[in-house]
């Protein structure tokens, strides 16, 4: 599966929009992008994936540039609550792969 | 959504002692299951990949004999850490998910492992 990287660590002003950039220029065609969040102490939570559209539920939106060599997961109207460990993974599908993760960003929402 | 269920959250132990840690899959079947370890401020590291009713794949450096994995059936697998030492002690955090789908995976709460 292709690597990403992404900056260690972004604050971002409550109620402010939280922009995460991802780099994964090496993504091949039947590679997902997924982002996952761990907030101190719990295990990793799925917040959303995609192939190549935009996608957005009610946790975020996902904007996948057209060449899918990076991504950026938005989260509108962010909390003090969303403040954690935000990780982007590539995955192809139809295989076993497992989900391997990288440092990820430290995002801390600020009052 | 999907739930993965994991148990207990928190174990404290003397050396020595076998400690058996279960990850089940509430609502859906999970042909695979994954266990993964987690060290203070370190990202999540893969220790082994179980699919039901075969054997484990281990990581390199992971040891098979120390950390048993059973997944038995397409609900639920085990970790047993065998005579744990204190440099057993970590987060350990179990995922499953449906084989060969693009539906993401899902991860337990995890399960702190404190060794005396």
């Amino acid at each position: 599966d292709a690597k990403t990287t992404q900056p260690p660590s972004m604050d971002c002003a409550e109620g402010r929009a939280a922009n995460l950039p991802c780099n994964h220029s090496t993504i091949s065609g039947n590679e997902y992008v997924y982002w996952y969040r761990q907030i101190h102490s719990q295990g990793p939570q799925y917040i959303i994936h995609g192939l190549k559209n935009n996608e957005t539920n009610e946790m975020a939106s996902l904007i996948i540039t057209e060449d899918r060599k990076s991504s950026t997961l938005i989260l509108p109207h962010a909390t003090l609550r969303d403040t954690a460990v935000y990780y982007c993974i590539v995955r192809a599908v139809y295989n076993n792969n497992d989900m391997r993760f990288g440092a990820g960003t430290r995002l801390t929402v600020k009052p | 959504g999907a739930v993965v269920s994991q148990h207990p959250s928190r174990v404290i132990c003397k050396s020595g002692t076998s400690v058996k840690i279960e990850c089940r899959s509430l609502d859906f079947q999970a042909t695979t299951m994954f266990w993964y370890r987690q060290f203070p401020k370190q990202s999540l590291m893969l220790m082994a990949t179980s699919n039901e009713g075969s054997k484990a794949t281990y990581e390199q450096g992971v040891e098979k004999d120390k950390f048993l994995i059973n997944h038995a059936s397409l609900t639920l697998s085990t970790l047993t850490v065998a005579s744990a030492h204190p440099e057993d002690s970590s987060f350990y955090i179990c995922s499953a998910r449906i084989r060969s789908s693009d539906q993401p995976q899902h991860f337990g709460d995890g399960t702190r492992l404190s060794i005396l």
